[in-house]
């Protein structure tokens, strides 16, 4: 069974300091694995996911299978960047498709 | 296009009724997928419906249950329903492209079960 751990409820820091949001997952297979955000009165959206390598509004996440973890980073935190952060699991299976497993969730707060 | 779209907003039911919610998927889209997020957890996955067919289920109990139609939308009922019940449920839909399954959400029905 796949299991995604988010340890902190809640991060908290202010405008200009750099971020980092932890995700820690357990999965016997090989990982997909993505960060979701929902910001205040929106929708869950797909923020990026490790296969695309990229980065998105600053965001940058590296999958490391040695330490199964797949942090989200940013090096300057914006005020506009505060909302709820989910890391999750993607099973494939054999047939192809494919079920999310979520964590917890952080909450990310930038003071100005 | 809307993208993904669910009703109702939220409602409010009794221990033992039971519920039915909707959900359009985004245009294009084939697969459904239901997910409950109660307070303060992350989503967790009911099922899956694709080509009129729940192919995967998470651990949730027979009161759950659902159904695709002919044009992808979704239905997602629950029966005897419980305290615990409550919560946020979430749509989500996909199909493959490349070789990979990017799920879009809905907003969301807000169950309160009293």
């Amino acid at each position: 069974a796949q299991r995604v751990t988010q340890p902190e409820k809640l991060l908290s820091v202010f405008k200009g300091a750099p971020v980092e949001l932890k995700c820690n997952y357990s999965y016997s297979g090989s990982p997909e694995l993505f960060w979701y955000v929902q910001y205040s009165r929106q929708r869950l959206q797909l923020l990026l996911r490790h296969i695309s390598r990229e980065s998105i509004k600053g965001f940058t996440a590296d999958l490391n299978k040695g330490e199964t973890s797949f942090h989200l980073k940013k090096p300057f935190a914006q005020e506009e960047d505060s909302a709820m952060y989910y890391c999750a699991l993607s099973a494939r299976l054999n047939s192809g498709y494919s079920t999310l497993t979520f964590g917890k969730g952080t909450m990310l707060l930038v003071s100005p | 296009d809307a993208g993904v779209t669910q009703s109702p907003t939220h409602l409010i039911k009794t221990r033992g009724q039971q519920v039915t919610l909707r959900c359009s998927p985004k245009s294009g889209h084939d697969t459904v997928s239901w997910y409950q997020q109660a307070l303060g957890q992350g989503p967790q996955f009911i099922f899956q419906y694709y080509e009129e067919e729940e192919r995967q289920r998470g651990n949730f109990p027979d009161r759950f249950s659902g159904h695709q139609f002919p044009n992808y939308s979704s239905e997602l009922n629950v029966n005897a329903l419980l305290l615990g019940d409550s919560a946020l449920y979430l749509c989500a839909s996909s199909s493959l492209q490349g070789g990979i399954y990017e799920q879009y959400f809905g907003p969301g029905t807000r169950l309160t079960v009293t």
